[in-house]
């Protein structure tokens, strides 16, 4: 079956760096996803990657690797604003999204 | 950059009408539509896939005549929720892409449309 494991809660301090980990199973594979997610509100885009490797991108930076269905997303100089759920979604051959669940992401002072 | 908005936000409705919920693409035209609903604390659901003028494609488990979706032109989709229950309370989700290639990945997420049903 198609599967997408992260983290359900992480906590971070504000200034600091965080790696939200996410490993994926899917029939084919089409790029993987992360998009941040405020409560109460819509999923808003943040990267997409679909070759190996890091794709930075300000703050944010999203690392892929293909063979071990694995990505992460990479926060630097985290800010309160940051505190929100980051949602990892795998394409598969059907150009379908496979949700995970999300990481809630806590930034203390 | 590209707006998807959503009407209404919130809708409380009573058990057994229904509701429609409106997903607009602003300021490009949108061939495919992706209806999702979220619970609390949980993933993205998706519930169906439309393409401008042709029948809705539904998720295993989706029933089509609860969830009446139409994409009646590139700009609109419509969800209805046909006689609402309770357990139909939820966060309703549209996005709207440009195709349903790689080559035009990124999904425009509206605000999303909070249900409640008593």
């Amino acid at each position: 079956g198609q599967n997408i494991d992260q983290p359900t809660e992480m906590t971070a301090t504000e200034g600091a760096i965080v790696q939200i980990n996410c490993t994926y199973q899917t029939s084919g594979f089409n790029g993987l996803f992360w998009y941040q997610q405020h409560a109460g509100e819509a999923p808003t885009f943040l990267s997409y990657n679909v070759l190996d490797g890091l794709e930075e991108k300000g703050r944010f930076s999203s690392f892929l690797s293909r063979s071990k269905g694995y990505s992460y997303l990479l926060l630097k100089e985290l800010q309160m604003k940051d505190s929100a759920s980051y949602l990892c979604a795998a394409m598969d051959s059907n150009y379908q999204l496979i949700w995970g669940a999300g990481t809630k992401l806590i930034i203390k002072p | 950059g590209a707006v998807v908005s959503q009407h209404p936000s919130w809708v409380i409705c009573k058990s057994g009408t229904s509701v429609k919920i409106e997903c607009r693409s602003l300021d490009f035209q949108a061939t495919t539509m992706f209806w999702y609903r979220q619970f609390p604390k949980q993933s993205l659901m998706l519930m169906a896939t439309s393409n401008e003028g042709s029948k809705a494609t539904y998720e295993q488990g989706v029933e089509k005549d609860k969830f009446l979706i139409n994409h009646a032109s590139l700009t609109l989709s419509t969800l209805t929720v046909t006689s609402a229950h309770p357990e139909d309370s939820s966060f309703y989700i549209c996005s709207a892409s440009t195709s349903g290639s790689p080559d035009s990945y990124e999904q425009y997420f509206g605000p999303g449309t909070r249900l409640t049903v008593t």
